[in-house]
C-alpha cells in the first residue's frame, strides 16, 4: 500500500535553531509530496510542494528535500521561532480505483521554545 | 474573500440522530473532499468529489453520506450508522483532483467539531 509515515513524537527545539521533520513513504515513489501546517483546532494550510525530480525546494525560511533512494522527504525550518510551533503534515497522491487521491501522514508536532 | 466555509464550528447531537455538516467554497474549484481527524491522528478521507453530481468513497465512508448538487457545496451527513461519530471534520477543495502527473494544493475550511453523546 502507498503510505506516508511521520514521526509521531513531538520535536522540541530552542528558538533560533533549525527544525528538521521527516516524512517517509512506502511503495513506489510519488510524483510529488506536499507539506502543510496545522494549528490546534484549525484546518491545515498548504506550505510547499516538491516534485520527484526536484531535490530541493525553498520558500523563505522553509526548505524541503526529496530523496527517492531513501524514500524520504525532509522539511527544514531555519531560524525557528515560537510562532512556528504547530503540527506539520506531509501528503502524497495515492492511486485508488481509477482516481488519484491525497493521503496524509499523522503529522509531527513542532514546539519551539523561547 | 475567497475561501471555504464550514458551519457550524461546534455541533452537539444525541446518539441515534443524523446530522449534516455544511461546506461551501467560492474558489471555483472542481474537487472537494471531506476528512475526519481524531486526536493524535492524521487526516482520514471520507468522501471526495471531482465534479458536480459525482462523488467517490474514501477510506472510511461507512456511516457517512454526501451530495454534490452544486459546484460550491459539498455537505456531509453523519448517519446514526456511524459507530464513533465524535471527531473533528474538515472540508477541503482543490482546483482539480490529484493526478498522476500533477498535484494541486488543497484549501481547507476551519473545521466542525462534532460531539455525539
Amino acid at each position: 500500500s502507498q503510505k506516508i509515515e511521520q514521526n509521531s513524537e513531538a520535536l522540541n527545539i530552542q528558538e533560533g535553531k533549525t527544525a528538521t521533520l521527516t516524512c517517509n513513504y512506502t511503495n513506489y515513489s510519488p510524483a510529488y509530496l506536499q507539506w502543510y501546517r496545522q494549528d490546534p483546532g484549525r484546518g491545515p494550510v498548504f506550505l510547499l510542494l516538491i516534485r520527484e525530480n526536484e531535490k530541493e525546494k525553498r520558500k523563505e525560511r522553509l526548505k524541503v528535500t526529496f530523496d527517492t533512494t531513501l524514500k524520504q522527504s525532509l522539511f527544514h525550518i531555519t531560524a525557528s521561532q515560537p510562532a512556528d510551533s504547530a503540527t506539520y503534515l506531509c501528503a502524497r497522491g495515492r492511486a485508488s480505483g481509477g482516481s488519484y487521491i491525497p493521503t496524509f501522514g499523522r503529522g509531527t508536532s513542532l514546539i519551539v521554545h523561547p | 474573500d475567497g475561501g471555504i466555509t464550514q458551519s457550524p464550528k461546534y455541533l452537539f447531537r444525541k446518539e441515534g440522530q443524523n446530522v449534516t455538516l455544511s461546506c461551501e467554497q467560492n474558489l471555483n474549484h472542481d474537487a472537494m473532499y471531506w476528512y475526519r481527524q481524531d486526536p493524535g491522528q492524521g487526516l482520514r478521507l471520507i468522501y471526495y468529489s471531482q465534479i458536480v453530481n459525482d462523488f467517490q468513497k474514501g477510506d472510511i465512508a461507512e456511516g457517512y453520506s454526501v451530495s454534490r448538487e452544486k459546484k460550491e457545496s459539498f455537505p456531509l451527513t453523519v448517519t446514526s450508522a456511524q459507530k464513533n461519530p465524535t471527531a473533528f471534520y474538515l472540508c477541503a477543495s482543490s482546483i482539480h483532483l490529484f493526478g498522476t502527473g500533477s498535484s494541486y494544493e488543497q484549501y481547507f475550511g476551519p473545521g466542525t467539531r462534532l460531539t455525539v453523546t
